[in-house]
């Protein structure tokens, strides 16, 4: 069975701190890797997406992620955070058609 | 183009009521999927459909049905409504091997 897992629940950052989100999926299949990002009371947004290539993806907003292929991760990182990242992030995987989340991290930024 | 639009944006429903979540894309997409977002829960796929005629079901199907006559519209119908099925639900469109887009979402409350 496929899945799709976060590791960090709740993370709360100081502006500028630098940030790392867990991801690790399972599914054995062609890769399809998305990070969705999630403002309070939004819909979904793509931050970034990786298919095949160069394992290091970049984003919108000043994201980027490493698709590791030994490691089944594909963690999400940002230098610097800012205030206006306050927000969840979904990390997702597509399986025979289906497009399957991980439980998603919320991320506080402190100002 | 309008995007995926999700119809109504907010609903209150007593137990036992019936009712029907409209989604509608105007991009030609044959992915479509229909989630529950639960605090703290992530996004669980309720049913999703990979071209009209043809639905499956996901993680969380019971106490919901699809249909999919048309390549535009994927509406959830709730049968028997239950407190347990207050939640706030996305539908989503995809082409073939890109991303996801996301409607709104509804927000339904059971009571």
């Amino acid at each position: 069975a496929q899945s799709v897992s976060q590791h960090n629940h709740h993370v709360i950052l100081s502006e500028a701190a630098s940030l790392e989100l867990g991801c690790n999926y399972s599914y054995g299949g062609t890769v399809n890797l998305f990070w969705y990002v999630q403002y309070p009371g939004q819909h979904l947004q793509l931050l970034l997406k990786y298919f095949s290539g160069d394992p290091l993806v970049k984003g919108i907003k000043g994201f980027e992620a490493e698709f590791i292929k030994s490691k089944f991760s594909f963690n999400l990182r940002k230098p610097s955070v800012q205030w206006s990242d306050t927000a969840e992030y979904f990390c997702a995987d597509y399986e025979a058609g289906k497009l399957i989340f991980g439980q998603g991290t919320e991320l506080s930024v402190k100002p | 183009n309008a995007g995926v639009t999700q119809t109504p944006k907010f609903r209150i429903l007593k137990i036992g009521q019936s009712m029907t979540l409209q989604c509608t894309q105007d991009m030609n997409h044959n992915y479509m999927y229909w989630y529950r977002q639960d605090p703290g829960m992530g996004l669980k796929l309720i049913y999703y459909s990979v071209g009209a005629g043809i639905t499956d079901k996901g993680e969380v199907p019971n106490g919901y049905n699809v249909s999919r006559s048309t390549t535009e519209d994927f509406p959830l119908r709730l049968e028997l409504a239950a407190p347990s099925q207050t939640s706030v639900y996305f539908c989503a469109s995809r082409p073939e091997n890109t991303e996801a887009f996301f409607g709104q979402g509804t927000r339904l409350t059971v009571v």
